[in-house]
């Protein structure tokens, strides 16, 4: 069973507007929310993080929002841009004490010039 | 070379063949990860080493075995792989363990005929 799920396999945004990727979570021991990009033919690359202390988190044009009760967590990216187009991945971790980051499947973002 | 490197990038074997995988991080971290992608699944974490010990194997099966001779360099010995084995296999690192940023590499796509 997936403890952490991407629905959206794939989301079409135009240039210039805002793309919103979702993750959603069912271990409620998970404590710590990452999001990676990755390229084809190239690894993941970190992007952006939250802790559950917090409810928000912006870096740059990247936000990601954590909402706890509802065990889910978005990535907002604006304004889109076309080399965002890549693989977004949401990952977690449990309370502190293992190396584990349990990944969902990742959502193809497609930005349209 | 920066960052995470691993060879060989694409990999084509037979299930008798004995084969290594090889990943060097050049980040001065003190964990690193071998994970698996197979097709629309997540990333799988294989293992995980840290001060070259191993910390943790997901139950993986023996026909995989890893090495971490020091903390730079990791590798993954395949042997009588099944065609069900072929993926992109990741290397990642990184400093300290719980909750620490991972730095991926750009992965070898394996395929197992």
């Amino acid at each position: 069973d997936q403890q952490v799920k991407q629905n959206s396999p794939s989301l079409s945004v135009q240039e210039g507007r805002i793309s919103i990727l979702n993750c959603d979570y069912t271990n409620s021991m998970f404590d710590y929310f990452l999001w990676y990009k990755k390229y084809p033919a190239e690894g993941p690359t970190f992007l952006i993080s939250i802790s559950s202390i917090k409810d928000k988190n912006e870096d740059g044009r990247f936000t990601v929002f954590l909402n706890k009760s509802a065990k889910h967590l978005s990535l907002h990216i604006v304004p889109s841009q076309p080399g965002d187009s890549a693989v977004y991945f949401c990952a977690a971790s449990p309370t502190s004490g293992t190396y584990k980051y349990i990944f969902g499947t990742g959502t193809r973002l497609k930005v349209l010039a | 070379e920066t960052g995470v490197t691993q060879t060989p990038r694409h990999l084509v074997m037979g299930m008798t063949n004995k084969k290594s995988l090889k990943c060097e991080q050049h980040l001065g971290h003190n964990a690193m990860y071998w994970y698996k992608q197979s097709a629309k699944k997540p990333l799988e974490l294989m293992f995980v080493y840290s001060l070259e010990e191993r910390v943790e194997n997901n139950s993986v099966p023996s026909r995989f075995s890893p090495e971490c001779p020091n903390s730079s360099h990791l590798f993954l010995h395949l042997h009588t792989l099944q065609p069900e084995d072929s993926a992109l296999y990741l290397c990642a690192s990184s400093q300290g363990g719980s909750q620490e940023t991972q730095y991926f590499g750009p992965g070898t796509r394996l395929l197992v005929l």
